[in-house]
Formats: C-alpha cells, sequence, structure tokens
C-alpha cells in the first residue's frame, strides 16, 4: 500500500538557519506529491506540487522541494527560516488506486529566535 | 476567485447532541468536496468526499454522515455526538482534473463534546 512518511514529529530551527524537512513515499507508479502548511487553528494552505514536470519545484514563501526518484523523496526546504514560518507542514501524495491524497502525520516547525 | 466558507469556527456540544457543519463554496462549479478530521496531535483523516450533488463516498465507518444538497454545498452531521467527535474538522474543495486533482481547503471548525 502507499505511504507518506515525514521524519520529525517536531523539527527546530534557529532563524535564519536552513529549514529542511523530509518527506518520503512508496509509489508503484510515477507520483503526484503536495506539501501543505497548516498556521495554527487554521486550515491548510497548498505551499508546492510536483506533478512530473521539473524535479526542483518552487513554492509560496520561499520554500522548494525536490523529487529524488532514487531516494522516493521529495523534502521541503527554505534558505534562511523566518519565525513566521513556524507551523505544521504535511506531506502528501495521491493514491494511485482512488487517486485521494494519503498524508503523512505532519512536522512540526519551531523557529527560535 | 474561489473562496471556501466554514461555519461555525468553534462549537462546543454535549455528548448526545446532534451535530450540523457546513461548508461553501464560492467561484466555481461542479467541484469535488471533501470532509476531513484532524485529531489532536495527529494527522488529517479523510471522512467523506463528494464528486455532485447527492453523491457522497464515506472512507471510514464512524458516528458521521455528510450531504450534498447543492453543488456547492457540503454539510457533515451526526444524530448523537460522541466524545471521540472531538476535533478539528476541514472543508475542502478541487476542480476535478482527472488524477490531479489539488485540494483547497477551509478554515476549519473546531469541535469539543464534553
Amino acid at each position: 500500500a502507499q505511504s507518506v512518511t515525514q521524519l520529525g514529529s517536531h523539527v527546530s530551527v534557529s532563524e535564519g538557519a536552513l529549514v529542511l524537512l523530509r518527506c518520503n513515499y512508496s509509489s508503484s507508479v510515477p507520483p503526484y506529491l503536495f506539501w501543505y502548511v497548516q498556521y495554527p487553528n487554521q486550515g491548510l494552505q497548498l505551499l508546492l506540487k510536483y506533478t512530473s514536470a521539473a524535479t526542483l519545484v518552487k513554492g509560496i514563501n520561499g520554500f522548494e522541494a525536490e523529487f529524488k526518484k532514487s531516494e522516493t523523496s521529495f523534502h521541503l526546504t527554505k534558505p534562511s527560516a523566518h519565525m513566521s514560518d513556524a507551523a505544521e507542514y504535511f506531506c502528501a501524495v495521491i493514491s494511485d488506486s482512488n487517486y485521494q491524497l494519503i498524508w503523512g502525520a505532519g512536522t512540526k516547525l519551531i523557529i527560535k529566535p | 476567485s474561489q473562496t471556501i466558507h466554514q461555519w461555525p469556527a468553534t462549537l462546543v456540544q454535549p455528548v448526545g447532541s446532534p451535530l450540523s457543519l457546513e461548508c461553501t463554496v464560492e467561484g466555481t462549479s461542479n467541484p469535488n468536496l471533501y470532509w476531513y478530521r484532524q485529531a489532536a496531535g495527529r494527522g488529517l483523516q479523510l471522512l467523506f468526499y463528494s464528486v455532485g450533488i447527492g453523491q457522497i463516498s464515506s472512507e471510514v465507518p464512524q458516528n458521521l454522515s455528510a450531504s450534498r444538497p447543492q453543488d456547492r454545498q457540503f454539510i457533515l452531521s451526526s444524530k448523537k455526538l460522541l466524545l471521540s467527535d472531538s476535533g478539528f474538522y476541514l472543508c475542502a474543495w478541487s476542480v476535478p482534473a482527472g488524477v490531479i486533482d489539488t485540494q483547497y481547503f477551509g478554515p476549519g471548525t473546531r469541535l469539543t463534546v464534553l
């Protein structure tokens, strides 16, 4: 069965430091992958998506993600963290059986001043 | 542009009481609609999705039901709430696009069952 694994339920970085949030997926077909962000007590906002075009995908708020087929990964990065990046981040893949989203458990990003 | 509304924003209900949460989408026609639940500290669980009026698919057996009485209206209901129904309920919509449906989320409803 397909799955999405996000390593680390909590990630803490200093303001100005590199942000790296990890996402690994399993899929028997070329995957379609998404990253969403959720601020406290709000809905989810789409950050970026991979749809088999360029392997490096740029999103909103300075985030980008690189699709690596050999590693079955779609890690999210940002060169310099801001306090406003503190939120929970979810990775998801479209199921190849029913086309619904399969979600990772989420990673809470904590920014230290 | 498209917008999605959910209400109420927060709700506190006693065990055994009924529930009705509403979601409406503006600026698009014939969207796919979704209800998710987020329990505290956990990820998203798809509850229901709908591809058209009166067409509801349930992903997990539960104490809840969904209805789509109009094209852009999606309602989540329960006849008798359980403590385990507490959580953050999210409605989402997408434009049917074959395999790659990008989902857009509403602001959510925080439900506490006491």
